[in-house]
């Protein structure tokens, strides 16, 4: 067990729909990091946060933003939702403030979220 | 792109036999990372490399960094059925922390 909560785990919508997924960060890791991976596109970076600010961005679109709370919980709301959205959705959390210092720290990732989007 | 490529992108093995899996990359970076995903599962960090590190070893896995070659390789010996899922590597330039494509390995009982 990682100890980075995904919920919900699977979520199914139609296109043009909003979802909102939700990332609690493993215990005492400031910086939360989102990913979609997707079989053609594999594992592509979104955005990261650390400690409630946006720290780096990622290949993330204008109809998706996130934000992370004073409880470090994340949440990625994706809008107007298009087939091609269709993916898992992860989330993973470390301690390392990220962009601009070196990491040294390994990711911990949730088991995400399969978005059908129909 | 910085991200990185695995090499081979699918690897089918006997269970006992060893595993490599290479991961080539095309900027300067802080350190690399290998991660195991099994199917449908959340990323599992194996093994960290600094760049100023050549060889590092955890357990049955054992990694190699050739900075000038901008390379890496991750060795997994005598392996097993569930050592059976897709490696990742991950690499770290400061800036960005950035996957490779993965390779698929599935190991024979």
């Amino acid at each position: 067990d990682s100890g980075v909560t995904q919920t919900p785990k699977h979520l199914i919508t139609a296109t043009g729909q909003r979802v909102t997924l939700r990332c609690s960060p493993r215990s005492g890791d400031l910086s939360v990091y989102w990913y979609q991976q997707s079989l053609d596109q594999g594992l592509q970076f979104l955005i990261q946060y650390y400690n409630g600010e946006e720290r780096a961005k990622g290949n993330i679109l204008e109809r998706f933003s996130a934000q992370q709370f004073p409880d470090l919980h994340s949440e990625l709301n994706l809008s107007s939702l298009e087939l091609g959205d269709s993916a898992l959705y992860f989330c993973a959390s470390s301690v390392a403030p990220g962009q601009g210092s070196s990491y040294n720290s390994p990711l911990h990732f949730g088991n995400g979220t399969r978005l059908t989007v129909t | 792109s910085q991200q990185g490529e695995e090499d081979p992108q699918a690897l089918s093995i006997q269970e006992g036999e060893n595993a490599t899996m290479n991961c080539s990359y095309k900027t300067s970076i802080n350190n690399l990372q290998w991660y195991r995903q099994n199917s449908g599962r959340g990323l599992v960090h194996l093994i960290l490399i600094r760049s100023n590190e050549r060889e590092k070893h955890s357990g049955r896995l054992r990694v190699t960094l050739d900075t000038s070659k901008k390379s890496s390789s991750l060795l997994i010996t005598a392996s097993r059925a569930a050592d059976t899922a897709s490696y990742f590597c991950a690499t770290d330039t400061g800036n960005q922390f950035y996957f490779g494509t993965g390779t698929s390995l599935t190991v024979i009982p």
